[in-house]
């Protein structure tokens, strides 16, 4: 079974910046989960996508906003992006909204200078 | 909000000797996990723990769940060069969200 395939690997943007980053599910999982790392810290959670609905949000503005597919892939979308947004960005896929059985993705790496 | 301290930040030990971290929080989780991360890799989980006062191992890792279900520790046995990274508890507080310790980032001399 493929595990959870993130892109891109690395991004750099300029403040003030949209970006979308992109991630797929390990198969047979329906829900996801993203979590900003910043550099030196641990993960902290964005959202949940379960069945294509958002199911719990962390501490993080509207500017950041997600979606999930039919096929249970999922995007994140961030706006006006500032230079805290600088992070490691990691997408979680489990079965049913299962915390423990996390897979995480390898990570996008987001510059905004 | 929710935070965890996990301590201690970093360590450098020898390669055979023994390792202890943990964590502490200041309010009651359901459910705790420690995660391995290595450099350009998301964590990976090592133990799952469920119940206060549950100890459980998993090769040369042993970790336990506080009785007061604030805090865990996680101890690997007659470390190796593997064992090199950077270690995270995790609590699941009960919504749908894990909350992260700052991470333990563990070196070893050979």
């Amino acid at each position: 079974e493929t595990g959870v395939t993130q892109s891109p690997t690395h991004l750099i943007k300029t403040r003030g910046q949209q970006v979308t980053l992109r991630c797929s599910s390990q198969s047979g999982h329906n829900t996801v989960s993203w979590y900003q790392q910043a550099l030196g810290q641990g993960p902290q959670f964005i959202f949940q996508y379960y069945r294509e609905e958002e199911n719990g949000r962390g501490n993080f503005p509207p500017r950041f906003s997600g979606l999930q597919f039919p096929n249970y892939s999922s995007e994140l979308n961030v706006n006006a992006l500032e230079l805290d947004d600088s992070a490691l960005y990691l997408c979680a896929s489990s079965s049913d909204r299962d915390i423990v059985g996390y897979t995480f993705g390898s990570g996008t790496r987001l510059t905004v200078v | 909000g929710q935070q965890l301290n996990q301590s201690p930040q970093s360590m450098f030990i020898q390669e055979g000797e023994d390792v202890s971290m943990n964590c502490t929080s200041s309010s009651i989780f359901n459910t705790w996990l420690w995660y391995k991360q290595d450099p350009g890799e998301g964590p990976v989980l090592l133990i799952a723990l469920y119940k206060a006062g549950e100890l459980t191992s998993n090769g040369r890792l042993t970790a336990q769940f506080g009785i007061t279900r604030k805090d865990s520790f996680l101890n690997i046995s007659a470390s190796i060069p593997s064992d090199v990274g950077i270690y995270f508890c995790a609590g699941h507080p009960g919504a749908q969200k894990l909350v992260f310790g700052q991470g333990t980032r563990l070196t070893i001399n050979p």
